[in-house]
């Protein structure tokens, strides 16, 4: 159980294009989703909290209107990489607060989505 | 200032051997602490979770210890095999429901 998805799993785009990449909770119906970016050889930077029915919160120097992010359901949350520029590429990697009472911080991670801006 | 560290940074062990990574914190107050396995390409994947009062979990040939007191956290793999090349990640929550404190992970390539 609690099972994240992602898709797509690789894109690639020319710059100045908008790019949408899904994450699913595909078991589970999560309040809180998260939005991670992750450079080679770095570790997962979050760049913002996706709460479902409000407004995202985002992490300090990650732009809102370049990373817009919708939580429109308990199962779905999208971002989406605006104008997108050859510095945008990376790898993105959702996670969802799970289910599990009593562990409220266990986030199930999805596999990722490699975004490569021309 | 929160903070997660680990070493090495990377290693290289033949098939069959074991090895040890480490982890040290400075997160306060300290709630649990996560080792993660990240395959290549792909997002992290559970391997064990530990509370302050627990200081050893298994789950198969992993087994993480933890050190509350010296805020020292270890993943030993036994009888590695190929398919335990990957990056291993130590992840602390400052609190229930709040940010998880990522380190930078330990790449272990297995080699035959």
């Amino acid at each position: 159980g609690a099972v994240v998805s992602q898709h797509p799993s690789r894109v690639i785009c020319k710059s100045g294009t908008s790019v949408k990449i899904e994450c699913r909770s595909l078991d589970f119906q999560a309040t809180t989703m998260f939005w991670y970016r992750q450079f080679p050889k770095q570790s997962l930077m979050l760049m913002a909290t996706s709460n479902e029915g409000s407004k995202a919160t985002y992490e300090q120097g990650v732009e809102k209107d370049k990373f817009l992010i919708n939580h429109a359901s308990l199962t779905l949350s999208t971002l989406t990489v605006t104008s997108a520029h050859p510095e945008d590429s990376s790898f993105y990697i959702c996670s969802a607060r799970g289910p599990d009472r009593g562990r409220e911080d266990t986030q199930y991670f999805g596999p990722g989505t490699r975004l490569t801006v021309l | 200032k929160n903070q997660v560290e680990q070493s090495p940074q990377s290693l290289i062990i033949l098939e069959g051997k074991n090895c040890t990574l480490q982890c040290n914190y400075t997160v306060s107050p300290f709630s649990n602490l996560r080792w993660y396995k990240q395959d290549t390409g792909r997002g992290p994947v559970s391997l064990t979770i530990m509370t302050f009062s627990e200081n050893t979990k298994s789950n198969g040939r992993y087994t993480a210890t933890l050190d509350a007191d010296t805020k020292q956290s270890s993943l030993h793999i036994t009888a590695s095999q190929l398919s335990d090349s990957a990056s291993y990640i130590c992840v602390v929550s400052a609190t229930a429901g709040t940010a998880l404190i990522f380190g930078k992970g330990t790449t272990l390539s297995v080699s035959s």
